[in-house]
Parts: structure tokens; C-alpha cells; sequence
């Protein structure tokens, strides 16, 4: 089973809606998560870490849910530089260094 | 340097020939870690850095992948025997490892074709 699973999508939805991406995680003792952004061939870069109570950041919301061992990303207000891909990662140890494992990514694309 | 630094951004080379990549990461950041990444899929652990050793290379696809970072900071990730199955985007990463969550950086990555 893979460390991280995404749906990959690919999502279009029109300007101005929501949009929700969830990425769960096999193993419990995963500590960290974040979600990247990455744009057609650039690279990964961070959009926000989650956090426990969970976080938002403008018209980007992220929630964790330890029970069921997923995470989650809301977009609000949709805009059309938001089309990207969304790549979760999970760690199981904060502030050692262990490996990141990301997901294969979710496909967003705004549609004006 | 400001950001991570990789070279080359792009080698093509052929089958069987031997490839260096080489990555700078961001001045100070202890942790260095290298991924591959193929069209469609998301970023692949290859092996990370914890200053000068190797902490975790379990990533690697077989012995003809190798990486170092002799002085802590530069790391090569050397590719012998290459077959065309190895072409992908090569990306490094570094972080600071102190207080509050280990945040990766990431280059922009080295694209490598093998023909």
C-alpha cells in the first residue's frame, strides 16, 4: 500500500467555486503534513503546512483528520492561478529529518 | 545561496553512459534530500542527508544510483549504467532542521533524458 494516495483528478471546476482535495495516509505514526503546490514543469513548492486544529491561509483551508488518517485542502473563490497540481506530503518525524512522502498529486484546472 | 541550486537543468545522454547531478542547497539547511520524479506521478524518495551521511538511502532503485555529500553542503547524485527507464526529473531538497515543522525546499530540478 502506498505511503500516500491522492485522488489525481484531474479536477475543472469554473471561477469562483470551491474546491476540496483530500489525500489520506497509511501510516498512523505519520506526524507532519503539508500540502505543494506545482505548477506544469516547476517545481514543488510549499503552500501550507496543517496543522492539528487545522489552518487557513486566505481562501485556503487545510484540516487533518487523525482518526481517519487523511487531509484535507479547500479552495474558496477559485481563481485561475490557482490551476495546479496539489501534491500532499506527510513526514513521521518532525524536526529529524526522516523522508517526506508525497502523493501523486491532484490535478486542478479553473475554467474561466 | 538564496535558493537550491541543481546542474545540470537538462542532460540527454545515452543508453549504458554515466551521469552526475549535482545539487547546492540552501546555506545552513543540514538535511538534504534527493527525489525522481516521472510524468503523472508525484515526487519519488530517493535518499536523504543528514549533514554528511547518508540517513536514509532505501529509496534508491539499485546500485547503480549513488549520491554523496562529502562536505555537508554540495551533494552529486551519480547515475552509472543509465537506461531509458531511469529518464525523469531529478529533485533536490533541503531544509533547517530546528524548531517548528521541516519544511523542504525544493530546486527546480534536473531533467534527464536517456536516449
Amino acid at each position: 500500500r502506498k505511503e500516500v494516495e491522492q485522488d489525481p483528478g484531474p479536477f475543472n471546476v469554473p471561477e469562483g467555486a470551491t474546491v476540496a482535495f483530500n489525500c489520506t495516509y497509511s501510516n498512523s505514526a505519520s506526524q507532519s503534513f503539508f500540502w505543494y503546490r506545482q505548477d506544469c514543469r516547476k517545481e514543488p513548492k510549499l503552500l501550507m503546512s496543517v496543522y492539528s486544529s487545522g489552518n487557513e491561509d486566505g481562501r485556503f483551508t487545510a484540516q487533518l483528520n487523525r482518526a481517519s488518517q487523511y487531509i484535507s485542502l479547500l479552495i474558496r473563490d477559485s481563481k485561475l492561478s490557482d490551476s495546479a497540481t496539489y501534491l500532499c506530503a506527510v513526514t513521521r518525524h518532525p524536526n529529524t529529518g526522516n523522508q517526506f512522502y508525497f502523493g501523486t498529486g491532484t490535478s486542478l484546472t479553473v475554467i474561466p | 545561496g538564496a535558493g537550491v541550486s541543481q546542474t545540470p537543468s537538462n542532460k540527454v545522454t545515452e543508453k549504458g553512459k554515466y551521469v552526475e547531478l549535482r545539487c547546492d542547497p540552501i546555506s545552513g539547511h543540514t538535511a538534504l534530500y534527493w527525489y525522481r520524479q516521472s510524468l503523472g506521478q508525484g515526487p519519488e524518495f530517493l535518499i536523504y542527508f543528514q549533514g554528511t551521511g547518508a540517513a536514509d538511502d532505501s529509496g534508491l532503485p539499485n546500485d547503480r544510483f549513488f549520491a554523496v555529500r562529502p562536505e555537508g553542503s554540495v551533494s552529486t547524485l551519480k547515475i552509472q549504467r543509465t537506461e531509458r527507464g531511469d529518464s525523469a526529473v531529478y529533485l533536490c531538497a533541503s531544509s533547517f532542521l530546528g524548531s517548528g515543522a521541516n519544511v523542504l525546499t525544493f530546486g527546480a530540478g534536473s531533467r534527464l533524458t536517456v536516449l
